[in-house]
């Protein structure tokens, strides 16, 4: 069974840093990119940017909202995709999912985790 | 980037109903769009993919159609569970790119 599980959600102060993971199994992670896609409280989705896998490059896209605040990465030796964010503003508070990327589509997702950015 | 439109942004519906949810990309993304049902307080659930392939595991019930610009998804014989928020996605180019949802309600 496939299944995706973020933590290190939590409360941060603006300028801060926090670090998401998304643990992964079921599958063979390191076949798969992994992108993050976030939620603000009563909103609608938001894509943040995915890593492709190393058979392709390895390397990473974002939305220009996180760009230059935020890094993607991932350890195909443990089968986790991180979610680096630096210089949080209020306006970053949201769930943030991690999912699967299958060819073009986002085809599981974990339950996500809250990021609440706030003084 | 490309933006996505959904409309219309909420409607009423029956258990027993059939609904029909447009969605309209600002460019060409040929078949590059994607649906999502989302229930509250929960994360996102691929129904669709490349426009109109059905994800396993998915009932027949939803269906969705277009390419180029308009798409649709269509749900047939509303039940409870349905009654959610719907997403459409592009993914032919990035920055990859949300429509603003549609909220199924019960009427």
């Amino acid at each position: 069974e496939v299944q995706l599980v973020e933590s290190g959600g939590g409360l941060v102060q603006p300028g801060r840093s926090l670090r998401l993971s998304c643990a992964t199994s079921g599958f063979t992670f390191g076949g798969y990119a992994v992108t993050w896609v976030r939620q603000a409280p009563g909103k609608g989705l938001e894509w943040v940017g995915f890593i492709r896998s190393k058979t392709w490059g390895g390397t990473t896209e974002y939305a220009a909202s996180v760009e230059g605040r935020f890094s993607i990465s991932r350890d195909d030796s443990k089968s986790i995709a991180y979610l680096q964010m630096n210089s949080l503003k209020t306006d970053d508070t949201a769930v943030y999912y991690c999912s699967r990327y299958n060819t073009t589509w986002f085809d599981y997702w974990g339950q996500g985790t809250l990021v609440t950015v706030s003084s | 980037d490309i933006q996505m439109t959904q409309s219309p942004s909420s409607l009423s519906a029956s258990v027993g109903d059939t609904v029909t949810i447009a969605c309209r990309a600002s460019q060409s993304i040929n078949n590059y769009l994607n649906w999502y049902r989302q229930k509250p307080g929960k994360a996102p659930e691929l129904l669709i993919y490349g426009a109109s392939s059905l994800q396993s595991g998915v009932p027949s019930k939803f269906s969705g159609s277009g390419s180029g610009t308009d798409f649709t998804l269509t749900i047939s014989s509303l039940q409870t569970e349905d009654f959610a928020t719907y997403y459409c996605q592009q993914s032919s180019s990035t920055p990859l790119t949300f429509g603003g949802g549609t909220k199924v309600e019960i009427k």
